[in-house]
């Protein structure tokens, strides 16, 4: 298995929801990211874990809240957002360092705020 | 500060034309960089990686290079087709960012047939 599984693929919350975003990987990789993609911009990084331990935070807001049961799985727990929330939410994985295969990106969830 | 710079950011080619995209970055001490495909809406594809010990790759009609000492990558397109028409992202890992992929801002490439 060579890939990133994303769920949901579309979102649409209202401010005062909760919800989720999962991430699955079974390919050995340890160190696992999220990133937020705006229309025509790149990918922004938001938290990067490394064996299942929380290694970078890039000063995102509380209302994201990031969580790595184990290593195969990344969840991104959304609370009260705000409209400019609104973007593609892509996971990524890769062995540490980027290893020899480099980064393998999941299909991404659109998420709206409503 | 490490950054990553495209040029160009938006390029429409007739079918069949070889074309070049470029990539600079600000750090020589790159650990590796990785060259994308993003389709609109749609997730990163990984085209080509490139380790800091090699000079270039290649896949089929697509060929990457890096020149660590100018701070430069070229990923070359041979015989465009409507299909390669997608935003191309350059992507690297550096020194002092170990877990950290450092995006370019992409090109826009069209390809008409």
């Amino acid at each position: 298995d060579t890939e990133v599984t994303q769920t949901p693929k579309h979102l649409v919350m209202g401010m005062t929801n909760k919800k989720s975003l999962k991430c699955e990987q079974h390919m050995g990789h340890r160190a696992m990211y999220w990133y937020k993609q705006k229309a025509k911009k790149p990918p922004e990084l938001m938290f990067v874990y490394s064996y299942e331990k929380l290694s970078i935070n890039e000063s995102v807001p509380s209302r994201f809240s990031p969580e790595c049961p184990n290593s195969s799985l990344l969840n991104l727990h959304l609370h009260a957002l705000q409209p400019e929330d609104s973007a593609l939410y892509l996971c990524a994985s890769s062995q540490e360092g980027g290893g020899v295969y480099g980064y393998t990106f999941g299909s991404g969830t659109r998420l709206t705020v409503v | 500060k490490q950054e990553v710079t495209q040029i160009p950011a938006a390029l429409s080619v007739p079918e069949g034309e070889n074309l070049v995209l470029n990539c600079s970055f600000t750090d020589s001490a790159i650990y590796n960089l990785q060259w994308f495909r993003q389709d609109p809406g749609k997730g990163l594809t990984s085209l080509l990686l490139i380790q800091s010990s090699q000079r270039e790759q290649t896949s089929g009609r697509l060929n990457a290079s890096l020149d660590k000492s100018s701070g430069r990558s070229t990923l070359y397109i041979a015989a465009s087709q409507p299909g390669d028409s997608a935003t191309y992202l350059c992507a690297g890992i550096f020194s002092g960012g170990y877990n950290k992929l450092i995006f370019g801002a992409g090109t826009r490439l069209a390809v008409h047939p």
